[in-house]
């Protein structure tokens, strides 16, 4: 079975700097894997995907995520934060049994300080 | 092109009234899923329809059923609403296929007293 880890709950930057968000997944076959970004108060938006072909997957807004099959996970960065970065990020897996449900992951909730 | 919208934005229930979220999607996708949201676990799946005619239970069935009234419209409804229902409720929809990404409503924030 598929499921998703995101290791930290929430993650605190400074405006400026960069921004590193970790998730481990596990999975029995190749998965596809997405990260997604919540404002405060609104629906989910993808950020970016990955699907087996590149491992590093550039997104919107500057963000970029780095499939790494052999340690099981799937970052998501940003080299600059911006306060408009704040917000809650969720990993999900895909599922592959031919259902293609998502498993997501618990988020993280990231601060952007000025 | 509106995506997947729903309604309503907010209820508020007494514990054992019922009430029906409704969801819609104009993006032809063959899928539809209902997930809550509950604070620090993420988003659980309750049900998803794969296809016209189908639907199946999720990861927390209990306390709801569901319809999809035809392609575009996915319904999910408490028959007795608790307060363990408080939450914020989201349908989202795709094609199901490898990367096949799901589009989110803004969701329904529900309490139940």
């Amino acid at each position: 079975a598929q499921s998703v880890t995101q290791l930290d709950s929430h993650v605190s930057v400074s405006e400026g700097t960069p921004v590193l968000l970790r998730c481990n997944y596990s999975s029995s076959y190749s998965p596809s894997l997405f990260w997604y970004v919540q404002h405060p108060n609104k629906g989910l938006q993808l950020l970016l995907k990955y699907t087996s072909a590149a491992t590093l997957v550039k997104g919107i807004n500057g963000f970029e995520a780095e499939f790494k099959k052999s340690e099981t996970s799937f970052h998501l960065t940003k080299p600059s934060a911006h306060m408009s970065d704040a917000a809650e990020y969720f990993c999900v897996v895909s599922d592959t049994s031919g259902t293609y449900k998502y498993i997501f992951g618990t988020g993280t909730r990231l601060k952007v300080l000025a | 092109n509106a995506g997947v919208t729903q309604t309503p934005k907010f209820q508020v229930l007494k514990t054992g009234q019922s009430m029906t979220l409704q969801c819609a999607q104009d993006m032809n996708h063959n899928s539809m899923y209902w997930y809550r949201q509950d604070p620090g676990m993420g988003l659980r799946l309750i049900y998803y329809s794969a296809s016209e005619g189908t639907t199946d239970k999720g990861e927390v069935p209990n306390g709801y059923n569901v319809s999809r009234l035809n392609k575009r419209e996915f319904s999910l409804r408490l028959e007795s609403a608790a307060p363990s229902q408080t939450s914020v409720y989201f349908c989202a929809s795709n094609y199901p296929a490898r990367g096949g990404e799901q589009y989110f409503g803004p969701g329904t924030r529900l309490t139940v007293t």
